[in-house]
């Protein structure tokens, strides 16, 4: 049973070009969050998703950054528009759906580690 | 005030010491904390749940004071492979599992 993938490891773009982070989920996951780990701080939360819904996004920055979870495929989190502030790690995490709700465990992926130059 | 702060570290023990690291979090309505650990420039692990009658895993201890919401983790007879920042996270309110995490406590080990 393979873990999360996530897809590129590592990203380099430009100011003002965008950005797709990928995200698989492990096998009978159905729960999918995104966090934002900035350089030597701490992880942040920024959405959560369920097959084809937004469940949970008050952690996403207004603007220029959008998450889906379609019904096939990976979730996608996209960053228009880049900004030097936008370099981080950004790591996604799935959990299992059970009988009355998602648990708590979530397993992470190995992250993303997006430079803005 | 962030909802969850821990000691800033580093901690630099020698191979056989205890350590203890300690964590405050906000919401006093809080339901699940957890220990992670995560090795430089890694994803996050889980280390070990933390529940209130306290637990245990092998060298690691982790005990949860709800009435002060106050976390703690104790490593004993510590090992040069438990260097690592290891970060206190704890279920936010809302129903819908967001982790919310501390900054961190780094823990260097060395011989």
């Amino acid at each position: 049973n393979a873990g999360v993938m996530q897809n590129p490891r590592h990203l380099v773009r430009r100011r003002g070009q965008e950005a797709r982070l990928r995200c698989s989920p492990m096998k009978g996951h159905s729960h999918v969050y995104w966090y934002r780990q900035l350089p030597e701080e701490g992880l942040k939360f920024m959405v959560y998703l369920q097959k084809e819904n937004i469940i949970d996004e008050s952690g996403m920055p207004k603007e220029r950054f959008s998450a889906e979870f379609p019904k096939e495929g990976p979730s996608i989190l996209r960053i228009q528009q880049v900004v030097r502030g936008d370099s981080a790690a950004y790591f996604c995490a799935s959990s299992p759906l059970l009988a009355g709700g998602p648990t708590d465990t979530q397993y992470f992926g190995p992250g993303t580690r997006l430079t803005v130059l | 005030r962030k909802e969850v702060e821990q000691d800033p570290g580093p901690f630099n023990v020698p191979e056989g010491a205890t350590v203890a690291f300690n964590c405050t979090y906000s919401n006093s309505a809080s339901q699940s904390f957890f220990w992670y650990r995560q090795d430089c420039r890694k994803e996050p692990k889980l280390l070990m749940s933390v529940y209130s009658s306290g637990n245990e895993d092998g060298r690691f201890t982790a005990q949860l004071n709800r009435a002060s919401q106050y976390i703690s983790l104790l490593i004993r007879d510590s090992k040069l492979s438990d260097s690592a920042t290891y970060l206190c996270v704890v279920i936010g309110s809302g129903g819908y599992n967001k982790l919310i995490f501390g900054a961190g406590t780094r823990l260097a080990v060395h011989p």
